[in-house]
């Protein structure tokens, strides 16, 4: 079936880097695709949102990239702290779906 | 505002036992979602409502059931408890649906032994 997956399960990144986050997702039909920070022991927390008539967003240090062609989303955060250590999921929808299909997510580390 | 609220935060259940795990947002939230999350995984959709009165199926429905009888509250109801069930419980809201950014509740976490 149709499905959305990560790169890579885990990242350690040293502070003050940037980082990039990937996602791959698998359908073509899908036209909304959203980021979400999850804290040890918290609900996922939103980030950021992309709908598919666009190639970039950019938030408060973060940006989302959408590359239709290959079917593939990142999140680039600026200059990482130490609060941005949670995992971060990426999910994707179609027109016309009220549900939205989550990733497995991808663990992001801070080295101080 | 509150937000999206869960009770309880904890729970043991036997097996067999019942539970209801409650949810109520305070966002006049017209879309409510209940997920779970087993460890080092993504968050599966158990069941959804998009108003008062109506329900329907996510990915993972058995073995659970909701009912939305005011736009506030969306209880999930575990009938007959089973190891499988062990999990993360997380119910969500939104105003339009799934096209725009979810409020999560801090979870429910749910061990059955």
């Amino acid at each position: 079936g149709e499905s959305v997956g990560l790169h890579l399960p885990t990242l350690s990144v040293q502070e003050g880097d940037n980082s990039i986050i990937n996602c791959a997702y698998s359908n073509s039909a899908s036209d909304y695709f959203i980021w979400y920070k999850q804290e040890s022991g918290k609900g996922p927390q939103f980030i950021i949102d992309i709908r598919s008539n666009m190639d970039k967003r950019q938030g408060q240090r973060v940006t989302v990239l959408l590359n239709k062609t290959v079917k593939h989303l990142s999140l680039q955060i600026a200059a990482t702290q130490p609060g941005d250590s949670a995992v971060y999921f990426c999910a994707e929808t179609l027109f016309g779906n009220e549900k939205l299909t989550f990733g497995t997510g991808t663990r992001l580390t801070i080295i101080p | 505002n509150a937000g999206v609220t869960q009770t309880p935060k904890f729970r043991i259940l036997k097996i067999g036992q019942s539970m209801t795990l409650q949810c109520t947002q305070d966002m006049n939230h017209n879309y409510m979602y209940w997920y779970r999350q087993d460890p080092g995984m993504g968050l599966k959709l158990i069941y959804y409502s998009v108003g008062a009165g109506i329900t329907d199926k996510g990915e993972v429905p058995n073995g659970y059931n909701v009912s939305r009888s005011t736009t506030e509250d969306f209880p999930l109801r575990l009938e007959l408890a089973a190891p499988s069930q062990t999990s993360v419980y997380f119910c969500a809201s939104s105003y339009t649906g799934g096209r725009e950014k979810l409020f999560f509740g801090s979870g429910t976490q749910l061990s059955v032994l």
